[in-house]
């Protein structure tokens, strides 16, 4: 059972346009969400996080907005650059678990 | 800087072998965890262990065992590597408590079972 789903492999958006990258999960346990950026060949490292005492994380040109009744959250990059071509993870952690739940990753390409 | 350290970043084995992946944290972090990376599936918790000597199975555990001997290191086992074991390896550490920045990858390791 795949409890954080990340629904788009792929999305591909103009520079300097918004990317919107979309997560939705299952477990109402959950409390904590990241966001990682993974180039080829290299780890996943951290991009932004969300706690669920809020809606909104904001940094630099990304935000995180998080919908809990909706159980989805969404990463929007503006304006995008080339450099932000990678692969995205949404991940999430409930209350007291050690452990991240990964969904699928959104392949993001930024066409010039 | 903090790191994690993946020994090897491509292996080639043969089918049957047994393959020892090994990853290093120097950020005295309790938890560490080895993940693979499959097209589709995303990152999936093979094992993870929260101290020395201890483990616990993630949700893919089968064909695989693991080692923490000292807090630093944490080793992945194919017992006996088959083809559908061909995959992205990653390691991963965190605090025991977790902090804003969840977990630190390591680089990873593209194993081929040939």
């Amino acid at each position: 059972d795949q409890q954080v789903k990340q629904n788009s492999p792929s999305l591909s958006v103009q520079e300097g346009r918004i990317s919107i990258l979309n997560c939705d999960y299952t477990n109402s346990m959950f409390d904590y969400f990241l966001w990682y950026k993974k180039y080829p060949a290299e780890g996943p490292t951290f991009l932004i996080s969300i706690s669920s005492i809020k809606d909104k994380n904001e940094d630099g040109r990304f935000t995180v907005f998080l919908n809990k009744s909706a159980k989805h959250l969404s990463l929007h990059i503006v304006p995008s650059q080339p450099g932000d071509s990678a692969v995205y993870f949404c991940a999430a952690s409930a209350a007291g678990a050690q452990k991240l739940v990964f969904g699928q990753g959104t392949r993001l390409t930024i066409n010039p | 800087d903090v790191k994690v350290t993946q020994s090897s970043r491509y292996l080639v084995k043969r089918t049957g072998e047994k393959v020892f992946l090994e990853c290093v944290q120097d950020m005295d972090h309790e938890n560490m965890f080895w993940y693979r990376q499959d097209p589709g599936l995303g990152l999936r918790l093979i094992y993870f262990s929260y101290d020395v000597k201890m483990k616990e199975k993630g949700d893919i555990p089968e064909g695989y065992s693991v080692s923490r001997e000292k807090k630093e290191r944490f080793s992945l086992i194919l017992e006996s590597a088959s083809t559908n074991q061909t995959s992205m390896y990653l390691c991963a550490s965190s605090l025991l408590n977790r902090n804003n920045y969840g977990y630190t990858f390591g680089s990873g390791t593209r194993l081929t079972v040939v």
